[in-house]
C-alpha cells in the first residue's frame, strides 16, 4: 500500500520561531512532493511542491527540504506568525498515476 | 481569475437516499479529480478525469459512488443509498497540464 508517514501529528510554536513538519515515503515511483495549508472549513490550498531532483526549494518562509535516499522531506515554516496557524498536509505523487496521496496532517499552532 | 467552486457547500441527507454533489473546475483546467476527507481515513482520492479519456475509478470506495463529467468542464459526484460512513467532506480539485492541484472549498456531507 502507498503511504506517506507524516509527524508531528500536532505543533506549537511561538511568534517567530521556526515550524518543521516531516514526511516520509515508500514508492520510490512518487516524482512530485506537495505540501497544502488547510484553514478550517475551507479546502487545502497549495503552498509550495518539489520534485527529486533539487534537494531544497524555497519560496518566502517556506522551505521544502528534500532526501531522495532516505525518501523523506520536511516543510520549514521561518518565522512563524498566528496567521500560519493552520493544518499542513504533504502529499506525494507518481506522475504517472496524477493521484496524490496525502499525510495524516499536522495542525500548527503559532502563538502570539 | 476564479477557483474551483463546489455546491452545496453542506448537504445533510438520511440515510438510504441520494446525493448528487457538483464541481465546477478553473476554466481551461484539462484535469479533475475527486478526493474525501473525513476523520477516520484522511484524504483519499476517489476519481480522476483527464479529457476525453476513461476516468480512473480506482479510489471509488464501492458502486454506489459514481461520477460524470459532461463536456470537459462540470463534473458530477453521485452517491446512491447513502450510508452512515459516507459523511465526510468531499473536495473537488483540478489541474492544467502539470502536476499542480488546485481545491475547491468542498461540499460537507452529514448522512443521518
Amino acid at each position: 500500500q502507498q503511504q506517506v508517514k507524516q509527524s508531528p501529528q500536532s505543533l506549537i510554536v511561538q511568534k517567530g520561531g521556526i515550524s518543521i513538519i516531516n514526511c516520509a515515503y515508500e514508492n520510490t515511483a512518487f516524482d512530485y512532493f506537495p505540501w497544502y495549508q488547510q484553514f478550517p472549513g475551507k479546502g487545502p490550498a497549495l503552498l509550495i511542491a518539489i520534485r527529486p531532483d533539487v534537494s531544497e526549494k524555497k519560496e518566502g518562509r517556506f522551505t521544502i527540504s528534500f532526501n531522495k535516499s532516505a525518501k523523506q522531506f520536511s516543510l520549514h515554516i521561518m518565522d512563524s506568525q498566528p496567521g500560519d496557524s493552520a493544518t499542513y498536509f504533504c502529499a506525494s505523487l507518481n506522475t504517472g498515476r496524477r493521484a496524490l496521496t496525502f499525510g495524516s496532517g499536522t495542525r500548527l499552532q503559532v502563538q502570539p | 481569475g476564479a477557483g474551483v467552486s463546489q455546491s452545496p457547500s453542506n448537504k445533510v441527507t438520511e440515510k438510504g437516499k441520494d446525493v448528487e454533489l457538483r464541481c465546477d473546475p478553473i476554466s481551461g483546467h484539462t484535469a479533475l479529480y475527486w478526493y474525501r476527507q473525513s476523520l477516520g481515513q484522511g484524504l483519499e482520492f476517489l476519481i480522476y478525469f483527464q479529457g476525453n479519456s476513461a476516468p480512473d475509478k480506482s479510489g471509488l470506495p464501492s458502486d454506489r459512488f459514481s461520477a460524470e463529467r459532461t463536456g470537459g468542464s462540470v463534473s458530477t459526484l453521485t452517491i446512491q443509498r447513502t450510508q452512515q460512513e459516507d459523511s465526510a467532506v468531499y473536495l473537488c480539485a483540478s489541474s492544467l497540464a502539470g502536476d499542480e492541484q488546485y481545491f475547491g472549498p468542498g461540499t460537507r456531507l452529514t448522512v443521518t
